[in-house]
């Protein structure tokens, strides 16, 4: 399976600021998506990041909020704009290989706290 | 009803016992069924994928399939306390490539 690397691990952070995290793995894939995990909750996938166009969002996300790039097969980041205490989450990125092969692979997570 | 459905935890099993997890899904389309195993503060990993009905083994995890109750199911066989973990079922949506997780069973082993 992919090498996954995420930036920052963890952060603390001011309400009302942004924080952008980047996913990078180790070969191409076709698939990449963000997920969030809320304290002592399950995963809720956030969007799948396209290379070359906008993210498609899941319902309950937007685009203003949490804004996604993926500038090529390797990286993607995700941004979490605005930030009140209500953000304070694991965010996570999974790569799969391509639509075929569903299985997927998480990254090791970025740990949020918004003061 | 919620798209996946585990039993609710927390399980505690002796060591040496099995650990049984269960898992329902509400899309009768659905084709590929995941086991994840989530430690504290880690990220989720994946132990066990599932694509027909039956029975899957993988050393000591067995992972059961039936589709017709969409109903799947993880065996822990001879548990062992670093079995100790939040197991994630996970089922990819039918009209997509996406999955769907259930809110995960918590599993205690008792040394």
């Amino acid at each position: 399976s992919a090498v996954i690397s995420q930036k920052p691990s963890r952060d603390i952070c001011q309400r009302g600021t942004s924080l952008t995290i980047q996913c990078q793995v180790d070969s191409q894939v076709t698939m990449m998506f963000w997920y969030r995990q809320q304290p002592g909750q399950s995963l809720t996938l956030i969007a799948t990041a396209n290379q070359g166009s906008e993210a498609t969002y899941e319902s309950g996300f937007v685009i203003d909020k949490f804004p996604i790039s993926r500038p090529n097969l390797t990286f993607s980041t995700l941004t979490v704009s605005n930030m009140s205490p209500e953000d304070s989450s694991i965010y996570l990125c999974s790569v799969a290989a391509d639509t075929s092969t569903d299985t997927q692979y998480f990254g090791p997570g970025t740990r949020l706290t918004v003061l | 009803q919620k798209e996946v459905e585990q039993n609710s935890g927390p399980l505690s099993v002796p060591e040496g016992a099995i650990a049984s997890l269960n898992c329902t899904y509400s899309d009768r389309g659905s084709q590929s069924f995941f086991w994840y195993r989530q430690y504290s503060g880690k990220s989720p990993e994946l132990i066990m994928s599932i694509y027909s009905n039956g029975d899957k083994e993988d050393g000591r995890f067995t992972a059961q399939l039936n589709k017709a109750s969409q109903y799947v199911s993880l065996l822990i066989r001879d548990s062992q306390p670093s079995d100790s973990a939040t197991y994630l079922c996970a089922v990819r949506r039918s009209n997509d490539y996406k999955l769907s997780f259930g809110a995960g069973t918590t599993v205690t082993v008792r040394a």
